[in-house]
């Protein structure tokens, strides 16, 4: 069974800095993806950033990177420039490919805080 | 604008009810997911559908029933065999297998009272 698991349960960061937030998982399939969602107190989930198994690069969208350690299974998301509207719960998933359902399994979340 | 609606936005329920939070997409999706979140959690597939009139249990499907009559909906009945109901409901689209991103609507906020 998958799992992943997000160590940190909340976090704080300096406005225009940058964080990271870990992300581990365990799995058994040679072939799935890793996700990141950002959650605001509305409670909508917004995608941030996917990275599949067999890229060899890490995935970047705009302030977002994802730093992937395949052989350490970890798959930490860093934010950078640090801004007051990034304050959010944030989640890491994974979509499972060897199923027929590729339905996402998450962490707990971090809730980053980020102060002026 | 495409998208996934929810509604209601929240949902108040006596115990001993059935209720039925709707789900509709516009994305023309394929695949359609029901989530749970509980306070302070991540989410917890509850059922998925890949194709219309077909459906597939998650990992904590008792107590909840969910049909798939037509592509764009997928609505998730709460029934009363569900113990602990109050919780934050989050349906949720993908465009076909080869696609990653999975969309979420806006969710529905159920209490029990």
């Amino acid at each position: 069974a998958q799992k992943i698991t997000q160590t940190q349960p909340g976090m704080f960061v300096q406005e225009k800095e940058a964080v990271t937030l870990d992300c581990t998982y365990d799995t058994s399939d040679q072939s799935y993806g890793l996700f990141w969602y950002k959650q605001p107190s509305s409670g909508e989930m917004i995608f941030l950033i996917y990275q599949g198994s067999y890229d060899e690069q890490n995935a970047t969208e705009g302030r977002y990177s994802l730093n992937f350690q395949k052989a350490r299974k970890s798959a930490n998301l860093v934010i950078s420039a640090s801004q007051l509207g990034d304050s959010a719960m944030y989640f890491c998933a994974m979509r499972e490919e060897d199923t027929g359902r590729r339905a996402l399994t998450f962490g707990s979340g971090t809730r980053l805080q980020v102060q002026p | 604008d495409g998208g996934i609606t929810q509604s209601p936005k929240y949902l108040f329920r006596k115990e001993g009810q059935n209720v039925t939070l709707s789900c509709e997409q516009n994305l023309n999706h394929d695949a359609m997911y029901w989530y749970r979140q509980d306070p302070g959690q991540g989410l917890r597939l509850i059922y998925y559908s890949q194709i219309v009139n077909d459906f597939q249990k998650g990992d904590i499907a008792e107590g909840y029933s969910v049909s798939r009559e037509k592509k764009e909906s997928f609505p998730l009945t709460v029934t009363s065999a569900q113990k602990n109901p109050t919780a934050f409901y989050l349906c949720a689209s993908r465009r076909g297998l080869l696609y990653n991103e999975q969309f979420f609507g806006p969710g529905t906020r159920l209490t029990v009272l």
